[in-house]
């Protein structure tokens, strides 16, 4: 079964609301998780790195600001897209390592769809 | 910056025939290379990985070679089934971080009966 579990695995929101998609780890503790961007066709980019109890660290080029991320559990990250617009709509995906060194299991995926 | 390269974009297959994709990375510190195959809408799923300090892994009907000095790794799928007919997509580490890695733009494989 999943091992990694993201939630909402797809929503449809507003242009200029927030929206917050979560990932958790369900068997595990997860002190680093990434959160990925994958646009329709095209490849998995790597957004930011998760750090329990610490600040998020972003890919070049992601604005911290509007991609708001929280890992204040070792279970779970969040990731907020602020005021969100059309453009972002896109399929974000949450993988975590299990440890140290070991493989990094991913979630499902988040469909966002921004109308 | 790093990047990793995978051909072809498109791959079509007769079932029971070999399907062959290949990859290129540019980061000298990578030194964990996984395959993810992705069905529609759905996250990616961990098919086969190597490390760095191995030349070749095998599993069942899917095998994976690296070669470190040239920077280049090999998916292989024998006796392709209708059912391996997905997006698969190269990894590689950046630097020696697992979890972080950068993908190849994926293949699109079709195995027809």
């Amino acid at each position: 079964g999943a091992v990694v579990s993201q939630h909402p695995s797809w929503v449809i929101c507003k242009s200029g609301t927030s929206v917050k998609i979560e990932c958790r780890s369900l068997d595990f503790q997860a002190t680093t998780m990434f959160w990925y961007r994958q646009f329709p066709k095209q490849s998995l980019m790597l957004m930011a790195t998760s750090n329990e109890g610490s600040k998020a660290t972003y890919e070049q080029g992601v604005e911290k600001d509007k991609f708001l991320i929280n890992h204040a559990s070792l279970t779970l990250s969040t990731l907020t897209v602020t005021s969100a617009h059309p453009e972002d709509s896109s399929f974000y995906i949450c993988s975590a390592p299990r440890g140290a060194g070991t493989e990094a299991f991913f979630g499902q995926g988040t469909r966002l769809t921004v109308v | 910056g790093e990047n990793v390269e995978q051909h072809p974009s498109t791959l079509s297959v007769q079932e029971g025939d070999s399907a062959v994709i290949k990859c290129t990375y540019s980061d000298s510190a990578s030194n964990y290379f996984p395959w993810y195959k992705q069905e529609l809408g759905k996250g990616p799923q961990l098919i086969i990985d190597i490390r760095s300090n191995v030349g070749e892994k095998k599993d069942q009907r899917i095998a994976v070679t690296l070669n470190k000095t040239a920077k280049h790794f090999s998916l292989h799928i024998t006796e392709t089934q209708p059912e391996d007919s997905a997006v698969y997509f190269c990894a590689a580490s950046i630097g020696d971080s697992w979890g972080k890695l950068q993908f190849g733009a994926g293949t699109q494989v079709v195995v027809t009966p």
